[in-house]
């Protein structure tokens, strides 16, 4: 069974394009989480989904930041027009949500360095 | 909304030692504790978890342990060896009111040496 995977793993954009993230959760999962990592600091909830639904996007900030998971493909973090603090780690979570639901399992993150 | 404070920021140990973080949570309502190991270039991977029911758990060298009344909870790893070494995070959810919004600690980096 296939861990969360997560393209690219490093992505590298100039100031002001725009960075898509991707994020396909484990088999069987059908809630996913985005986490941002910060150099030498803890992970910053961002936002969770599920299928076509945004369920909390509380840490998602106001502007140029947007997420989606649609009915079919992967959940996508789209940051538009980026800034060098927009540079850290980018974590996917899914969970299955049923049952043992709390359990979040991480892909290995896209790192985005905006230069 | 919750905060999680976790300490110490850095640990050091000799192999075969113990090693002890420790972490606090400010909402009472927080019921579901995990604890991530991150290694260099990778993701977070859950190692334990504990539910707000019980105030133990042990999963070979690592257990958890869990203090509703002062909200605090620990990680506790016995025998330690050098590929223990990571970053380790807590977090805290409450599962009634912020289904997914997991809470993490600033992080403890753990280094056993040989």
């Amino acid at each position: 069974n296939a861990g969360v995977m997560q393209n690219p793993r490093h992505l590298v954009r100039r100031r002001g394009q725009e960075a898509r993230l991707r994020c396909s959760p484990m088999k069987g999962h059908s809630h996913v989480y985005w986490y941002r990592q910060l150099p030498e600091e803890g992970l910053k909830f961002m936002v969770y989904l599920q299928k076509e639904n945004i369920i909390d996007e509380s840490g998602m900030p106001k502007e140029r930041f947007s997420a989606e998971f649609p009915k079919e493909g992967p959940s996508i973090l789209r940051i538009q027009q980026v800034v060098r603090g927009d540079s850290a780690a980018y974590f996917c979570a899914s969970s299955p949500g049923q049952g043992r639901g709390n359990e979040q399992f991480f892909g290995p993150g896209t790192r985005l360095t905006v230069l | 909304g919750e905060n999680v404070e976790q300490h110490p920021s850095t640990l050091s140990v000799q192999e075969g030692d113990s090693a002890v973080i420790k972490c606090t949570y400010s909402d009472s309502a927080s019921n579901y504790f995990p604890w991530y190991k991150q290694e260099l270039g990778k993701g977070p991977q859950l190692i334990i978890d504990i539910r707000s029911n019980v105030g133990e758990k042990k999963d070979q060298r690592i257990a958890v342990t869990l203090n509703k009344t002062a909200k605090h909870f620990s990680l506790h790893i016995t025998e330690t060896q050098p590929e223990d070494s990571a970053v380790y995070f807590c977090a805290a959810l409450n599962t009634g009111t912020s289904y997914g919004k997991l809470t993490f600690g600033q992080g403890t980096i753990l280094t056993v040496h040989p």
